[in-house]
């Protein structure tokens, strides 16, 4: 059974600093390229990033590009989101994610969640 | 970034009825169009994607038909267990991007 288990998440303050943190069972973690998508309070979902199965390329949205970093560990199944200069507009339910194909290019369709981590960036 | 456009936002139906959402995409993304359903308080399913393939495991009453720009979720006969937010998400370019959700609710 694939298992996506995020951690991490707590209540900062603007400006400041997070890594969110993601353990992958179930599946081979480093035949497949991961994301990270967001769900701030009532709103819909938003996509963040992306990392190749070799953690050789990262793609991010524009909303994060320069403030967040992704990363991943494959010996040990492990995702990591480093946030830096969080706003408060970066409160969000925090979702790994793992991408439907297998191979160097991820489809960008997202077949297994995590149940999520919450941010909350407030004074 | 390319803008996915749902409608409506809500829907009222009955279970029984047949059910069609509607996305619109900004600019033409192919078939690059998944659908997700989301309870309250759990994380997305993926449903649909390449705007017509049925998701392993996911009931045959849905469906999804489109290309270009306009694509459309179908649920033949809603069932108690289909009253959720339905999402569309374009996969054409890297900065994926989802519809804005429509909620459908017990009427």
């Amino acid at each position: 059974e694939v298992q996506l288990v995020e951690s991490g998440g707590v209540v900062v303050q603007p400006g400041g600093s997070l890594r969110l943190s993601c353990v992958a069972s179930g599946f081979t973690f480093h035949d497949y390229t991961m994301h990270w998508v967001r769900q701030a309070p009532g709103k819909s979902l938003e996509w963040v990033s992306l990392i190749t199965r070799d953690g050789g390329r990262t793609f991010y949205a524009d909303s994060v590009k320069g403030r967040f970093t992704l990363s991943r560990d494959n010996s040990k199944d492990s995702l990591y989101l480093q946030m830096n200069s969080l706003r408060t507009e970066d409160t969000a339910l925090y979702y790994c994610v793992k991408d439907i194909r297998l191979g160097d290019r991820g489809l960008g369709v997202f077949d297994y969640w995590g149940q999520g981590t919450l941010v909350t960036v407030s004074s | 970034d390319i803008q996915m456009t749902q409608s409506p936002s809500t829907l009222s139906a009955s279970v029984g009825d047949r059910v069609t959402i509607t996305c619109r995409a900004s600019q033409s993304i192919s078939s690059w169009l998944a659908w997700y359903q989301q309870k309250p308080g759990k994380a997305p399913k993926l449903l649909i994607y390449k705007a017509s393939t049925l998701q392993s495991g996911v009931p045959s009453r849905f469906s999804g038909s489109g290309s270009g720009t306009e694509f459309i979720l179908t649920i033949s006969s809603l069932q108690p267990d289909d009253f959720a937010t339905y999402y569309c998400q374009q996969y054409n370019s890297y900065s994926r991007t989802f519809g804005q959700g429509t909620k459908v609710e017990i009427k």
